[in-house]
């Protein structure tokens, strides 16, 4: 399995400013997601990140908001844009086993508060 | 479109008892299907899956789940709760080459 680490572990923010969020993986993979778990909720997949390519995004998620840095096959960053309480959250990103089917291993989170 | 539901927000059980947590899933086509744990302030551990074959799947911890075709269930079990089990659980259903969707969760109390 990946060992993967995400910094900050939390931060407090102030509302109209931004964030950047780093993940590290112990493993050269090919796809990377990030997720945002809102405040008692379930895992929301926000983009996925190929290594070399634009970021894909899901409904309701957006580049201007979200941009999102691959550089190489270990790392990604994900910046939360011009932050808002409702931006409140934990992030996670995430990389595949290997093969189609298998499970994804997740990093420990980034708890952002903002003010 | 994928979904899957957890029909139960809540589960409590007494220490040494029986556990089960609940989880339903709605797929196109063939169900791969899995478990995830979130002890607090950290991230989701992997439990176990089902791709195929035996219908009841081992995992971490001493967990087991059940997937059942004909009432498109993957029920999670333990035979002996521990305090320590006490946690958010999370099923998933994932189709081939396609997204992870996650259930809404379920947070389990063993109460010693």
């Amino acid at each position: 399995s990946a060992v993967i680490s995400q910094k900050p572990s939390r931060d407090i923010c102030q509302r109209g400013t931004s964030l950047t969020i780093q993940c590290q993986v112990d493993s050269q993979v090919t796809m990377m997601f990030w997720y945002r778990q809102q405040p008692g909720q379930s895992l929301t997949l926000i983009a996925t990140a190929n290594q070399g390519s634009e970021a894909t995004y899901e409904s309701g998620f957006v580049i201007d908001k979200f941009p999102i840095s691959r550089p190489n096959l270990t790392f990604s960053t994900l910046t939360v844009s011009n932050m808002s309480p409702e931006d409140s959250s934990i992030y996670l990103c995430s990389v595949d086993g290997t093969g189609g089917y298998n499970e994804q291993f997740f990093g420990p989170g980034t708890r952002l508060t903002v003010l | 479109a994928q979904s899957v539901a957890q029909p139960e927000d809540q589960v409590n059980v007494a220490e040494g008892n029986p556990l089960t947590v609940k989880c339903t899933y709605s797929v196109s086509g063939n169900p791969y299907l899995f478990w995830y744990v979130q002890y607090p302030n950290r991230g989701l551990q992997f439990l176990l899956k089902y791709i195929t074959g035996d219908n009841l799947v081992k995992g971490s911890y001493g967990f087991e789940a059940e997937f059942n075709k004909s009432q498109t269930s993957f029920h999670l079990k333990k035979p002996s709760a521990l305090v320590s089990d006490s946690a958010l659980y999370f099923c998933a259903v994932r189709d081939y080459g396609q997204n992870f969707v996650f259930g809404p969760g379920t947070r389990l109390s063993v109460l010693p």
